[in-house]
């Protein structure tokens, strides 16, 4: 079993609805949670973060975590063709420097 | 601009030939990092360091070497004993220890004919 689990898609969604990515995970040290959005032929860029338990929103983004139940989400709403890139989850144990486990990313297209 | 350069962007390679992979960063990050990603695996780390003159192996070091002379640099050679180097290769770096905020380059795809 992968340490961090997540849905390779491809997920489709027409312009404007609400999508939902995930990763679940199984070490329960992991401290910080992380979101990337990659696209095609390019370096992730950071695109969310947060520290234990609970949500985060910037803008149409928001970020979930349950750590009881070793689960993240990444909801976008509204969502536009230029949201369409590979969204990798990333997590960090606390006080382990920037050793991150990634995810093995979610492509997302959005159809206008 | 700050940010990460990677060169080349794609590259071929021979079986049996060593390539090195240049990754320069003007952010003044102190740790730097390289990872390896393939289709539905996620990015690997192969190398990282924190500091000049110091380099760690990552998840998957056999067949790749590192230096890291100043603090600007940190070049990837793949070299003839990795197995199966055709891969999409990311510089990192940081500064921000303990939150994961890893600045990456445009990579590098490496083929090997």
């Amino acid at each position: 079993q992968k340490e961090v689990e997540q849905d390779p898609g491809p997920l489709s969604v027409p312009e404007g609805a609400i999508v939902s990515l995930n990763c679940t995970y199984s070490n329960s040290a992991f401290q910080y949670f992380m979101w990337y959005r990659q696209y095609s032929r390019k370096g992730p860029e950071l695109l969310m973060y947060t520290y234990s338990s609970g949500n985060k929103e910037d803008g149409r983004f928001t970020a979930q975590v349950d750590k009881s139940s070793k689960y993240i989400s990444l909801f976008i709403r509204d969502s536009q063709p230029s949201d369409s890139a590979t969204y990798l989850c990333a997590l960090n144990p606390h006080n382990a420097g920037n050793m991150l486990t990634f995810g093995g990313g979610t492509r997302l297209m959005v159809k206008p | 601009d700050g940010g990460i350069t990677q060169s080349p962007k794609y590259l071929f390679r021979k079986e049996g030939q060593n390539v090195t992979l240049s990754c320069e960063q003007n952010l003044n990050h102190d740790a730097m990092y390289w990872y390896r990603q393939d289709p539905g695996q996620g990015l690997r780390l192969i190398y990282y360091s924190q500091i000049v003159n110091d380099f760690q192996k990552g998840d998957i070091a056999e067949g790749y070497s590192v230096s890291r002379e100043k603090k600007e640099s940190f070049p990837l050679t793949v070299t003839s004993a990795q197995k199966n180097p055709t891969a999409f290769y990311l510089c990192a770096s940081s500064t921000a220890w303990g939150t994961g905020e890893l600045f990456f380059g445009e990579g590098s795809r490496l083929t090997v004919l």
